[in-house]
């Protein structure tokens, strides 16, 4: 029993470059979520899912888009990488809205 | 809207010490509250949670937190802190009404001096 797992761990993009994170949950949950955590900030969501085939906006949505075509399932894609999202990514999942929100290890994104 | 804040950013503290880590939140409505811990290039785990009942709430690694409604906190305590407990604590809250979702506050970073 794996968790959630995310990849990559880490990766420098160019401006302007495109890339998906990954992340992938083996609990069966249905809710998962993507955050992105900046110093002095703490947590911030940045879109979440209801559950196969479904994607809502979150706290901090521009830039970002996602998809949930799994259950198991959560990608993260920046179409057009800028600094500003120069940043460490967690995902998390949970069984329902306010059970216990399992997190991954995070992936560490530096755009240059 | 709902809101977290950690007024504490760092909390430096010697080992076997007690500790309380503060969270105040704002919410128009009842809440649900959670303190998460990261160790360090890790992820958060969940400490413990209140949703209703006891508003002493006992969780992992010998901490426990209190609710306290006409104060709006969620303090976070423990008798004697071990080197172990060196983490970032993140206090979360949600209303659970309507599309609110979990929001965090800004952390503590709790630093254990032997």
């Amino acid at each position: 029993n794996a968790g959630v797992t995310q990849t990559p761990k880490f990766r420098v993009l160019k401006t302007g470059q495109s890339m998906t994170l990954l992340c992938a949950q083996d609990m069966n949950h249905e809710y998962m979520y993507w955050y992105r955590q900046d110093p002095g900030m703490g947590l911030r969501l940045i879109h979440y899912s209801v559950g196969e085939g479904t994607t809502a906006k979150g706290e901090v949505p521009d830039g970002y888009n996602v998809s949930r075509l799994k259950k198991q399932n959560f990608l993260l894609g920046l179409e057009s990488a800028a600094p500003s999202q120069t940043s460490v990514y967690f995902c998390a999942s949970s069984k329902r809205e306010y059970n216990e929100q399992f997190f991954g290890p995070g992936t560490r994104l530096t755009v240059l | 809207a709902q809101s977290v804040t950690q007024l504490d950013s760092q909390v430096p503290v010697f080992e076997e010490a007690p500790v309380e880590l503060r969270c105040n939140y704002s919410s128009s409505v009842s809440v649900y509250l959670f303190w998460y811990v990261q160790y360090p290039n890790q992820g958060l785990q969940l400490l413990l949670k209140y949703l209703s009942g006891s508003t002493l709430v006992k969780g992992i690694n010998g901490f426990e937190a209190e609710f306290n409604k006409s104060q709006t906190s969620f303090h976070l305590r423990k008798p004697s802190v071990h080197i172990s407990d060196t983490a970032e604590y993140f206090c979360a809250v949600t209303s659970g009404f309507g599309n609110e979702k979990l929001t965090f506050g800004t952390g503590t970073r709790l630093t254990i001096i032997p």
